[in-house]
């Protein structure tokens, strides 16, 4: 089982859609989780981080945790075309790691 | 501050060559890690290090070799180059503190051999 593990898309959304993605991980420990999003030939952007069980909002970004089932997703609501990007789910573990899931290619038409 | 800087940015090696790609950070950051990106895939740890002369293995560590000597910097070293390495390298750093574990990448470096 891979420790971080998520849908690899592509997603397609239409312009003003709400884009749902999700991970789930392994680590029952792990205490830290972030969303990176990566545009092609970029390094990744950190755009979210969530430490504790429920919704984190930041502008158009929703990130939701849920330790219990080991899920953490991330919303975006009025999806544009410049959110078109690879989004990448990434978890701390207990050992201080951080490791990546596969990322999950989103595309929003217009 | 210029966060996390990256040299060189493109590199083409021969095979059986060895060279060293650099990392440095300006924030202070006590975590660093490497990590390797193959094309549509995700990225996959190959070292990392919690402070100043510690370091560890992540998840890809076969073929390359690092120090963490000073806070700021952490180069990653490739003795013997192979085609199998021909990939674009991330370099990040970040703090652990208690909801404060946010990590940063640098621009990568992207390493071809031949």
């Amino acid at each position: 089982q891979k420790e971080v593990e998520q849908n690899s898309g592509p997603l397609s959304v239409p312009e003003g859609a709400i884009a749902s993605l999700n991970c789930t991980y392994s680590d029952r420990v792990s205490q830290s989780f972030f969303w990176y999003r990566q545009y092609s030939g970029k390094s990744p952007e950190l755009i979210m981080s969530i430490y504790s069980n429920g919704d984190k909002e930041d502008g158009r970004f929703t990130a939701q945790l849920n330790k219990a089932s080991q899920y953490v997703s991330l919303l975006i609501r009025d999806s544009q075309p410049s959110d078109s990007a690879t989004y990448l789910c990434a978890v701390i573990n207990q050992g201080g790691k951080l490791i990546f899931g596969q990322g999950t290619e989103l595309s929003v038409k217009p | 501050n210029a966060g996390v800087t990256q040299t060189p940015k493109f590199r083409i090696l021969k095979i059986g060559q060895s060279m060293t790609l650099q990392c440095t950070q300006d924030m202070n950051h006590n975590y660093m890690y490497w990590y390797r990106q193959d094309p549509g895939m995700g990225l996959k740890l190959i070292y990392y290090s919690v402070g100043a002369g510690i370091t560890d293995k992540g998840e890809v560590p076969n073929g390359y070799n690092v120090s963490r000597s000073t806070t700021e910097d952490f180069p990653l070293r490739l003795e013997l180059a192979a085609p199998s390495q021909t990939s674009v390298y991330f370099c990040a750093s970040g703090h652990m503190g208690e909801n404060d574990n946010e990590q940063f990448f640098g621009p990568g470096t992207r390493l071809t051999v031949l």
